[in-house]
Order: structure tokens, then sequence, then C-alpha cells
């Protein structure tokens, strides 16, 4: 079975301190994708990053920056100098294959982040 | 802005009344979804429409229907809700492009927070 998860439930972390956020998945596809998802307070699920089983290069885009390392499994994803507006849940997903080509979105649980003045 | 509204941002409604959740969107995206999102958890997926083709996931009560009148609205249907039914409802579009097996991003609305009394 396909599966995310998040081992980090909670983190707080003070303002401009860096922090990452882990996320292991399984699959035995060998075409598959990787999600991010911010959910601030509001509850929109904001779209991160997407990235696909063939893509190992990292990416920065500002604070944020992912790396992904098909060798353990791992799309983890780090905030660098963090800011109270990064205070949210983050969501990591994977994408899976199921009656053909259908695909769809496997949530880990989240990880709840809190940044402190 | 090209985007994902939902509406009503916040709705209550009274145990046993049928209520509806609507969505909309400007993304011109061809595939829309229902999610379901219980305090602390991830989204579940309810169903989702391919076009005009529905498809509802296994575990779905058939408390939970869907009409998609047209591309850009998609309708969530609670027949007799349950005080279990509170949740936040999303609403996630994407662009199937065709080609097999890939799996492009949602993005997703702000949801409606349902609240049953």
């Amino acid at each position: 079975a396909q599966k995310v998860t998040q081992a980090q439930t909670e983190i707080s972390v003070v303002e401009k301190e860096d922090v990452t956020l882990d996320c292991v998945y399984e699959t035995r596809d060998t075409t598959y994708y990787l999600f991010w998802y911010k959910q601030p307070p509001s509850g929109e699920l904001v779209f991160l990053i997407r990235r696909n089983s063939f893509d190992e290069q990292n990416e920065i885009s500002g604070r944020y920056s992912w790396n992904f390392q098909k060798s353990t499994s791992s799309f983890n994803f780090t905030i660098t100098a963090s800011q109270v507006v990064d205070s949210a849940v983050y969501f990591c997903a994977l994408s899976e294959a199921y009656a053909g080509n259908n695909r769809k979105l496997i949530w880990g649980l989240g990880t709840s982040l809190a940044v402190n003045p | 802005d090209a985007m994902v509204i939902q509406n009503p941002r916040y709705q209550v409604t009274q145990f046993g009344k049928p209520v509806t959740l609507s969505c909309s969107q400007t993304l011109n995206h061809n595939v829309m979804y229902w999610y379901q999102q219980k305090s602390s958890q991830a989204p579940k997926l309810l169903f989702h429409y391919y076009d005009k083709d529905f498809n509802n996931e296994a575990d779905t009560p058939d408390n939970f229907q869907s009409r998609r009148p047209n591309t850009s609205f998609c309708f969530l249907d609670i027949r007799s809700p349950g005080l279990g039914d509170a949740a936040m409802y999303l609403c996630a579009t994407s662009r199937t492009t065709g080609l097999a097996g890939v799996q492009e991003t949602q993005y997703f609305g702000p949801g409606t927070r349902l609240l049953v009394l």
C-alpha cells in the first residue's frame, strides 16, 4: 500500500530559525508525484510544490527549499529564517495510481508549525 | 485572478436538514474534487468529476451526493446531515492533460466550514 508519513506532529520555533519538515513515502509505482501544501488557520490549502519521481533536483523558492531523495524515499521541506506568517499545517501528499491511469492523492497527517515572535 | 470559489464560507444547518455547498472555478479545469476534512485530520476525498464523469470513492456515504451542471460549477449535497458530518469541505480543481498516469496539481478553494446543530 502507498503511504505518506509525516513523523513530526507539531513543531514550535522562534522567528528567524530554520526549520525542516520531514516527509517519508512508500510506493511501488515507478512514476509518482509528490506535493506539499500549506494550510493556514483560515483553512485554505495552498499549493507549494509538485515533484515527479524522475526529477530529483532540489528546489529553492525564496525562503523555501525542498530536498527530494529517492534513495531514502523522502521529500523534506525546509523553511529558512522562519516568520510568524509561516505558522500553518503543512501536508505532504503522494499521488497514487488506481484503476489504470487514474490517480488520487494520499495525504500525510500534516505537521503543525508554530513560529513564535 | 483565476481561482476556486466556495460559498458560503460558513454554513450552519440542523440535524437532518438537507444542505448544499457550492464551488465554482475560473481556471477552466476539467476535473473537480470534493474533500471532507475534520479537525486535525488530512483531507479525505469524497468524489470527483472528470469532465462529466462522476467518480465516487468506495467509502463515501450515500448521504453525500454531487452535481456538476457545467464545467465551472460543482455542488455537494448532504441529504440528511448528521453531527458527524460537521467538517470543513474543500473543493479542488485540476487540469488533466490526458497523458497517461500524470497527476496534475490540485488547486483548492477556501473551503466551507459546516456546523450541524
